[in-house]
């Protein structure tokens, strides 16, 4: 297991496409979390995961934003309908609950650009 | 709510002085406090945590909780120290693990 692993590292989409990205955590992690991160800005969170239940969604989700892990393992997030300011770098992390916040693992992320 | 603050976007030292990336924070509760580093072309990685008390890559952190500051030092800086540096917060209850991010502060030490 190298860690968690983002693909794709990058995608450049045309404004009202869908995209979707993927995640794959490390093996033995059960919490998987997304943020996104913008120009000049640190993460901000946008959901998280433990196994397979979405637990949290942050306000900045909104609804052309879904995600979803699949019996706990990895995770996609999709935005539909595309827009310039969907423009970042999307983050996954996760971590062991148990571990407390100590085992925070991240991706390289997914830089996608709206154009 | 929680928010953390990094007042210094940019930060240049010269190797061998001391640094200081300054962090504020907000939160009614009890907070764990993290620094994360992100090295050109590298993924963000912990840096060090409160709670640990310990000393990685020689940088420390004290949290002060009445100064709602968790600055990070180290007495002599490295080239090999210049990266972005985030401060980080973890509430607790719902909001557990979930981390609150500043902007960054990134750190460039001259030769």
């Amino acid at each position: 297991d190298t860690g968690v692993s983002q693909d794709p590292r990058h995608k450049i989409t045309k404004r009202g496409q869908n995209v979707t990205f993927r995640c794959d955590p490390i093996s033995e992690h059960n919490r998987l979390y997304w943020y996104r991160q913008t120009l000049g800005q640190g993460p901000e969170f946008l959901t998280y995961f433990q196994n397979e239940a979405q637990l949290e969604k942050s306000r900045l989700l909104s609804d052309r934003f879904s995600a979803e892990r699949p019996k706990g393992s990895f995770s996609t997030l999709e935005i539909q309908r595309t827009e310039q300011g969907d423009s970042a770098m999307y983050l996954c992390a996760s971590t062991y609950l148990g571990q407390g916040n100590y085992g925070y693992t991240f991706g390289s992320g997914t830089r996608l650009t709206v154009v | 709510a929680q928010r953390v603050t990094q007042p210094e976007k940019l930060l240049s030292v010269f190797k061998g002085a001391p640094v200081e990336l300054k962090c504020n924070y907000s939160y009614s509760g009890s907070p764990e406090l993290f620094w994360y580093v992100q090295y050109s072309r590298q993924r963000l990685q912990l840096l060090l945590r409160h709670i640990s008390r310990e000393s990685i890559k020689g940088f420390t952190a004290d949290l002060n909780k009445g100064e709602t500051s968790f600055h990070l030092k180290k007495p002599f800086a490295q080239e090999e120290d210049s990266a972005m540096y985030y401060c980080a917060l973890s509430g607790g209850g719902t909001s557990y693990g979930k981390l609150t991010f500043g902007q960054g502060t990134i750190l460039t030490v001259h030769p």
